[in-house]
């Protein structure tokens, strides 16, 4: 089925370890996004990218790094793990009008 | 950052009960939409608003883009123990970003 995938679904952490979180869509969507959520703040915006090649930041960008080399791929960095990152990951895409498509989410923790 | 004020933050109801929930921010937007997100899974798109008075249904959910701007509302009608999770709307302002801003959700609760 057509979506997008977010791999892997749980991981725990050390404090400075590092990681990638990958998200893959198939929906040929221009935009992708990546959110963290935790309790109480809804979905908070980290990075996102318009295009291939392109990325930018949101409202929650510092500990994290992002790429976009193929249009369907987004990776989410994370170079030195803190427990201030523990949440719910999710990547999102979408064309330019529409709402966003969500994948479900990676667990992580940081211990 | 910009934000949207959802109430209410949860609710219980009876089965068979109708919901309603609403969004306000402070700017105006040009898109309203509303997801539905089960445990474990991310936000599901229910209804998409594009412009204001726009009332659209989806089964026993509608909603409607508030004449302001700012706000919308999302109602139930006889809603199902299958209705329980977490509800959340999302807009985009005029500036013209692709960008949405989420709010903090309403988590449902249907006792049988």
């Amino acid at each position: 089925n057509a979506g997008v995938t977010q791999t892997p679904k749980f991981r725990v952490l050390k404090t400075g370890q590092s990681m990638t979180l990958l998200c893959a869509q198939d929906m040929n969507h221009e935009y992708m996004y990546w959110y963290r959520q935790d309790p109480g703040m809804g979905l908070r915006l980290i990075h996102y990218s318009v295009g291939e090649g392109t990325t930018a930041k949101g409202e929650v960008p510092d500990g994290y790094n992002v790429s976009r080399l193929k249009k369907q791929n987004f990776l989410l960095g994370l170079e030195s793990a803190a427990p201030s990152q523990t949440s719910v990951y999710f990547c999102a895409s979408s064309p330019d009008r529409a709402g966003y498509t969500f994948g479900s989410g990676t667990r992580l923790t940081v211990v | 950052g910009q934000q949207l004020n959802q109430s209410p933050q949860s609710m219980f109801i009876q089965e068979g009960e109708d919901v309603s929930m609403n969004c306000t921010s402070s700017s105006i937007f040009n898109t309203w939409l509303w997801y539905k997100q089960d445990p474990g899974e991310g936000p599901v798109l229910l209804i998409a608003l594009y412009k204001a008075g726009e009332l659209t249904s989806n089964g026993r959910l509608t909603a409607q883009f508030g004449i302001t701007r700012k706000d919308s509302f999302l109602n139930i009608s006889a809603s199902i123990p299958s209705d329980v999770g977490i509800y959340f709307c999302a807009g985009r302002d005029i500036s013209g970003t692709y960008k949405y801003i989420f709010g903090t959700g309403t988590r449902l609760k249907v006792l049988a």
